[in-house]
């Protein structure tokens, strides 16, 4: 059973567009909600990360919104550029340790 | 890959034969987690090690073990590959407590089981 659902699959944005991805979750106790960026034939990288207890998050071109009552929250890239095709993970964790990824959102920022 | 190895890198075995995949950090980190990546599963914990000798499993832990003797490194083995986990493998570290405890993630291994 899949903890974290992650919609779509795959997207296809011109330069310059905002892609956004979304995730949702059942477990409320889930606290810590990070968002990984991987390259082809390399591994994740932390992107950018959210706590409960905040509606958003901004780092530079990267937005994570954060619903708590719909137990959703999704990843917006501004401005979005070719270098910003990669795939990208939400994920959710309790206890800081076991963390649970969604499945995955390939990018694709045509120029 | 902030000082994480993973080797090695590819590795092509048959059903039945034992495989270990051995993950290396410099960083002194106390945490230390395989997981597997398959196309439409995402990423899914295989096990983690919390220090030296302490290890737990995670949501697919089945068919694999692991080892933790020195804190740099951790350990993966298949005691008898099987098709289902040609996989590629990740390594990840992170120092450890909650909630905000970020991971680093090795370069990974692509394993094959013919």
């Amino acid at each position: 059973q899949q903890q974290v659902k992650q919609s779509p699959q795959s997207l296809i944005v011109q330069k310059g567009g905002i892609p956004i991805i979304n995730c949702a979750y059942e477990n409320t106790a889930f606290d810590y909600f990070p968002w990984y960026q991987q390259f082809p034939g390399k591994g994740p990288a932390l992107l950018i990360a959210i706590r409960p207890d905040v509606s958003e998050k901004k780092e530079g071109r990267f937005t994570i919104s954060f619903n708590k009552s719909a137990k959703q929250f999704s990843l917006h890239i501004m401005d979005s550029q070719p270098g910003d095709s990669a795939t990208y993970f939400c994920a959710a964790t309790i206890t800081g340790n076991q963390f649970y990824f969604g499945t995955g959102t390939s990018l694709t920022v045509i120029p | 890959d902030a000082g994480i190895t993973q080797s090695p890198r590819h590795k092509v075995t048959e059903t039945g034969t034992p495989v270990t995949l051995r993950c290396h950090q410099t960083e002194n980190h106390r945490y230390m987690y395989w997981y597997r990546q398959d196309p439409g599963h995402g990423l899914r914990l295989i096990h983690y090690s919390y220090g030296v000798k302490d290890t737990d499993k995670g949501e697919v832990s089945d068919g694999y073990s692991v080892s933790r003797s020195k804190t740099e490194d951790f350990l993966l083995t298949l005691e008898s590959a099987t098709s289902s986990q040609t996989s590629v493998y990740f390594c990840a570290i992170s120092e450890g407590g909650r909630p905000y405890n970020e991971q680093f993630f090795g370069p990974g291994t692509r394993l094959t089981v013919l």
